[in-house]
């Protein structure tokens, strides 16, 4: 069964709406989660690494402040696009940290459409 | 860092095996090799990961090169459903990830 649970699995909103994702670990506590965001034809891009109780970590060139990331519990964290505009559009993946050489747990994405 | 290389894409015809390739030549000793696809607007599903030695399972089969530099993931007999993105993925204790920018496998029927 799915180790990662992620929610929506798609979403429209409005120019200068804010979007709630989340990413649920269902058979494990995980103190680390990361998000990642891909575009059409390319590959998974890793936006931020999210760990339990402490704030996120950002890669470079993406604003904090505009994706804001929330992880409260050993079994939630949530991506936030604030203000979303058009470019924002995009597929939103997160992934939960296992153990080393078990299989990489991913959810199923996030369809975001900003119109 | 490591860095994998796929190519682009690759074309088979149904009961086919699929040979797709990966290099990754600056691997180190403590990576282990990843294989995922992607369907549109899904997220990756696993296929098979190994660390040194060949791996098989029901969905396919993983070989490594001995000197762990490329590897190759084969699917025995292509389906239509197995019509993907395909790609090799590097992980350091499955914390940092090296994504290849994967293999769009078409199948014919």
């Amino acid at each position: 069964g799915a180790v990662v649970s992620q929610h929506p699995s798609w979403v429209i909103c409005k120019s200068g709406t804010s979007v709630k994702i989340e990413c649920r670990s269902l058979d494990f506590q995980a103190t680390t989660m990361f998000w990642y965001r891909q575009f059409p034809k390319q590959s998974l891009m890793l936006m931020a690494t999210s760990n339990e109780g402490s704030k996120a970590t950002y890669e470079q060139g993406v604003e904090k402040d505009k994706f804001l990331i929330n992880h409260a519990s050993l079994t939630l964290s949530t991506l936030t696009v604030t203000s979303a505009h058009p470019e924002d559009s995009s597929f939103y993946i997160c992934r939960v940290l296992a153990q080393g050489g078990s299989p990489l747990h991913f959810g199923n994405g996030t369809r975001l459409t900003v119109t | 860092d490591a860095k994998t290389t796929q190519p682009n894409s690759m074309e088979s015809n149904e009961e086919e095996p699929v040979h797709l390739p990966c290099n990754h030549s600056t691997i180190s000793g403590t990576d282990y090799i990843h294989w995922y696809r992607q369907l549109p607007s899904q997220g990756p599903e696993y296929v098979i990961h190994g660390l040194t030695s060949n791996v098989n399972n029901r969905m396919a089969s993983l070989a490594i090169a001995e000197d762990r530099k490329s590897s190759t993931l084969i699917l025995h007999r292509a389906t239509l459903r197995d019509a993907a993105v395909y790609y090799c993925i590097l992980s350091y204790n499955t914390d940092k990830l090296i994504f290849g920018t994967g293999t769009r496998l078409q199948v014919f029927p």
